[in-house]
């Protein structure tokens, strides 16, 4: 089992539409969770991190958290073309000195 | 400047040759980092340093050889690879290895092609 995954697409959503990107990690134990995009050929962004359980909104973004179905997930609202990217989902994981696994990422087109 | 800085964005090399790759962080951290991702496959953590003092070594062939001189810059040492180790080499940093301070910025990555 991956420590960290994610659906790696492509998700395809129509411009204003909701989008919706889930994360599941294995270790129970992990405390500090995190989104970034990567747009094609470009390095990772950060979106949001998030350490407890419940939302956690930022403009269009709400990242999700339930520990206790070890998942996360990013809610993108009024998806817009600019969107589109890769999400990387990002744990640390309990016991890893404080080092992000990154999950493999979700490939996302916002069509227009 | 600002953030993450990574210099040179692109290298070709051939398998006998010695380059190094340099990132220097303007944010004011004190953890650096170097990842290598490669098409398809996940970001993969290299080596870690805190407060100048490598902190782990994921299992990296020693012909990559990290050097952090002080905790703005992080270098990374390339001898004798093999072409299997063409991939984008990204360096981050953060603030300190805490749980609320421990948010990683990326740099803009060097494109290492290895012929």
């Amino acid at each position: 089992q991956k420590e960290v995954e994610q659906n790696s697409g492509p998700l395809s959503v129509p411009e204003g539409a909701i989008a919706s990107l889930n994360c599941t990690y294995s270790d129970r134990g992990s405390q500090s969770f995190f989104w970034y995009r990567q747009y094609s050929g470009k390095s990772p962004e950060l979106i949001m991190f998030i350490y407890s359980n419940g939302d956690k909104e930022d403009g269009r973004f709400t990242a999700q958290l339930n520990k206790a179905s070890q998942y996360v997930s990013l809610l993108i609202r009024d998806s817009q073309p600019s969107d589109s990217a890769t999400y990387l989902c990002a744990v640390i994981l309990s016991g890893s000195a404080r080092q992000l696994t990154f999950g493999s990422g979700t490939q996302l087109t916002v069509l227009p | 400047e600002t953030g993450v800085t990574q210099t040179p964005r692109h290298l070709v090399m051939g398998m006998t040759n010695k380059k190094s790759l340099k990132c220097e962080q303007h944010l004011g951290h004190n953890a650096m980092y170097w990842y290598k991702q490669s098409a398809k496959k996940p970001l993969e953590l290299m080596f870690v340093y805190s407060l100048e003092e490598r902190v782990e070594n994921n299992s990296v062939p020693s012909r990559f050889s990290p050097e952090c001189p002080n905790s703005s810059h992080l270098f990374l040492h390339l001898h004798t690879l093999q072409p299997e180790d063409s991939a984008l080499y990204l360096c981050a940093s953060s603030q300190a290895l805490a749980q609320g301070a421990d948010t990683q910025y990326f740099g803009p990555g060097t494109r290492l092609t290895v012929l």
